[in-house]
């Protein structure tokens, strides 16, 4: 069966730091793979997507995203955090069947310190 | 800019009684999806259509039914609404060309006691 695992539930930087967050998938083909963000309070915005092509996605906001089909992970990272991207972070598998689905892990929380 | 719009950001229900979630998109898109978000559990889906008047059982359909009756309008019915029932609720929809380009309304939280 299809899953996705963030092992992080929370994960603390400082500002101005790089950040690295974890995603591992689970699936027999090769994955589409999706990094969302979702503020306080709001609904979740697509940071970047993987389809096909070169392993290293560029998304908004900064943010690169590193398929490994090896290690099947697809791990989100930034140079260099923000205070505003203090956030909750979603890693997601679509799986190609007629539903179309997203099937998310369970998140990462992103604090900044000052 | 895509626009998904959720009518209500909180809403307090008592047990039993039946609750009306709706979703409106602007972007003409075909697909639409509900999700349920709870803490640790991330995103689960409970409904999703992908044409007017179509409907399919996601991963927790149990306890909701839905109806889309406008190519625009996704509604989520609990129809005796339980304190298990108390989550976040995410409208999402997508396109033909894009379909797994999913995009959020703001989520409705709602509160069964």
């Amino acid at each position: 069966a299809q899953s996705v695992t963030q092992p992080d539930i929370h994960i603390t930087v400082s500002e101005g730091a790089s950040l690295e967050l974890r995603c591992n998938y689970s699936y027999g083909a090769t994955p589409y793979l999706f990094w969302y963000v979702q503020s306080p309070g709001q609904g979740l915005q697509l940071l970047l997507k993987y389809f096909s092509g070169d392993t290293l996605v560029q998304g908004i906001k900064g943010f690169e995203a590193e398929f490994k089909r090896s290690q099947s992970s697809f791990n989100l990272r930034k140079p260099s955090v923000h205070w505003s991207d203090a956030a909750e972070y979603f890693c997601a598998v679509g799986v190609m069947d007629s539903s179309y689905k997203l099937i998310f892990g369970s998140g990462t929380r992103l604090l900044v310190r000052p | 800019d895509v626009k998904v719009t959720q009518s209500s950001r909180y809403l307090v229900k008592r047990t039993g009684e039946k609750v009306f979630l709706e979703c409106v998109q602007d972007m003409d898109h075909e697909n639409m999806f509900w999700y349920r978000q709870d803490p640790g559990l991330g995103l689960r889906l409970i409904y999703f259509s992908y044409d007017v008047k179509m409907k399919e059982k996601g991963d927790i359909p149990e306890g909701y039914s839905v109806s889309r009756e406008k190519k625009e309008r996704f509604s989520l019915i609990l129809e005796s609404a339980s304190t298990n029932q108390t989550s976040m609720y995410l409208c999402a929809s997508s396109s033909d060309s894009n379909l797994y380009e999913q995009y959020f309304g703001p989520g409705t939280r709602l509160t069964v006691t």
